[in-house]
């Protein structure tokens, strides 16, 4: 079945950089983006950004532009997402998901259909 | 960026109700919009998407509706499992893909 199946989790300290894996399976892996989106603990969803596995472009949220950098391996059919200069509010759980389109004739619809199961990192000193 | 705003912020209801959430963007968004439903300790799950198209095997009694500023997600008949928090999500114009705070619906 299609299923993103993301590394586990991670302790590190503030300054330290983490990388989060996503593995993809059951459908063509450079077909569709790969987005990141995080969570803190009792808080909403918070979009990162998002990668084209097969061309590899790449677009980030403002908020983490120099900070993060996602890339891939298309051989192996894994996303990575790197997060450098971690703080404390960087705690969270990290999700990858697919993005996939409903594509008409002049505009697509754009949604986020496949989810890994989350990767939970904590900064702390 | 667009933000998006969704009301209330939470309910309590039973099961059977007809349950209503908004969610509103900061700017005309046309149809571009997603609505997710998460329950505690899970990835969130899609329901809908271009606003009012039902995600394959999303149950029907969920529905979406709008264009522009103003969305609707009705859940027409709670469930017990229905019991989650639901965020809306617009890609109109991104980056940023943009969430909002989402709506807990907990059990009266």
């Amino acid at each position: 079945q299609v299923q993103l199946v993301q590394s586990g989790a991670e302790v590190k300290k503030p300054g330290a950089s983490v990388k989060v894996s996503c593995k993809a399976s059951g459908y063509t892996f450079t077909s569709y983006d790969i987005n990141w989106v995080r969570q803190a603990t009792g808080q909403g969803l918070e979009w990162m950004g998002w990668m084209n596995p097969n061309s590899g472009n790449t677009g980030y949220a403002q908020k983490f532009q120099g900070r993060v950098t996602m890339t891939r391996n298309t051989s192996i059919s894994t996303a990575y997402m790197e997060l450098s200069s971690l703080r404390s509010e960087d705690t969270a759980v990290y999700y990858c998901a697919r993005g996939s389109k409903a594509t008409y004739p002049y505009y697509y619809y754009y949604y986020m259909d496949v989810w890994g199961k989350g990767t939970t990192v904590t900064v702390s000193s | 960026a667009i933000r998006m705003t969704q009301s209330p912020s939470s309910l309590s209801a039973s099961t059977g109700d007809r349950v209503t959430i908004t969610c509103r963007a900061s700017q005309g968004i046309s149809s571009y919009l997603a609505w997710y439903q998460q329950k505690p300790g899970k990835a969130p799950k899609l329901l809908i998407y271009a606003a009012s198209t039902l995600q394959s095997g999303v149950p029907s009694r969920f529905s979406g509706s709008g264009s522009g500023t103003d969305f609707t997600l009705t859940i027409s008949c709670l469930q017990s499992e229905d019991f989650a928090t639901y965020y809306c999500q617009q890609y109109y114009s991104y980056p940023p893909i943009t969430f909002g705070p989402g709506t807990k619906v907990d059990i009266k």
